[in-house]
């Protein structure tokens, strides 16, 4: 049982280039979502899914677009990268059957740098 | 506008001894309130957590308390480990009637670190 996993894990791209962080998670969980984490920020929420084909925007959607075509996947692009954009990236899944507050589970995150 | 707030970036705890972590929040709708430990090099993982209703939640080791009327609340750990070093985030939570989707927002972490 892996859980949440992302690929890549590191990554370094040039101003403007694009790229897919891709988040599989094995555990059926309905709910999935893109966080960001920056020195003195904590984690912010980028986009998030409550199902298949769904998504929606969090607290900081410039620059990114989501998919999630299959249950058990989430995709975060970056059409053409910023330097701001250099951040470690976390995904997470829950679900929301039988327990209204379950806990998010978290990938291992990539660390994306833009130069 | 940071609407939960860890002010403290760092604390340096004995081993034995009580860890206190604090955190406050500005948004009254929030009712319910999670902490999540992350180590280096890996995603965040909860470890306990309160709703609005109560004031108080015990898990082993660790305790969260909630103060409703100061928009506060704190995580202790009796007795700290070394094991326990590392970097704590407080998130909080709008139920909403459900339509909040789980959706957290988190301050800024606090790194702990408990020497042997």
């Amino acid at each position: 049982n892996a859980g949440v996993t992302q690929t890549p894990k590191f990554r370094v791209l040039k101003t403007g280039q694009s790229m897919t962080l891709l988040c599989a998670q094995d555990m059926n969980h309905e709910y999935m979502y893109w966080y960001r984490q920056d020195p003195g920020m904590g984690l912010r929420l980028i986009h998030y899914s409550v199902g298949e084909g769904t998504t929606a925007k969090g607290e900081v959607p410039d620059g990114y677009n989501v998919s999630r075509l299959k249950k058990q996947n989430f995709l975060l692009g970056l059409e053409s990268a910023a330097p701001s954009q250099t951040s470690v990236y976390f995904c997470a899944s829950r679900t929301y059957r039988g327990k209204r507050n379950s806990p998010l589970h978290f990938g291992n995150g990539t660390r994306l740098t833009v130069t | 506008d940071q609407q939960v707030k860890q002010n403290s970036p760092s604390l340096s705890v004995q081993e034995g001894r009580i860890s206190i972590l604090n955190c406050d929040y500005t948004n009254s709708m929030f009712d319910y309130f999670l902490w999540y430990k992350k180590y280096p090099a890996e995603g965040p993982t909860f470890l306990i957590s309160i709703s609005s209703i109560k004031d108080k939640n015990e898990d082993g080791r660790f305790t969260v308390f909630l103060n409703k009327s100061a928009k506060h609340l704190s995580l202790h750990i009796v007795p700290s480990q070394p094991g326990d070093s590392a970097v704590y985030f407080c998130a909080a939570s709008p139920n909403a009637g459900g339509t909040s989707y789980g959706k957290l927002t988190f301050g800024q972490g606090t790194i702990l670190t408990v020497h042997p």
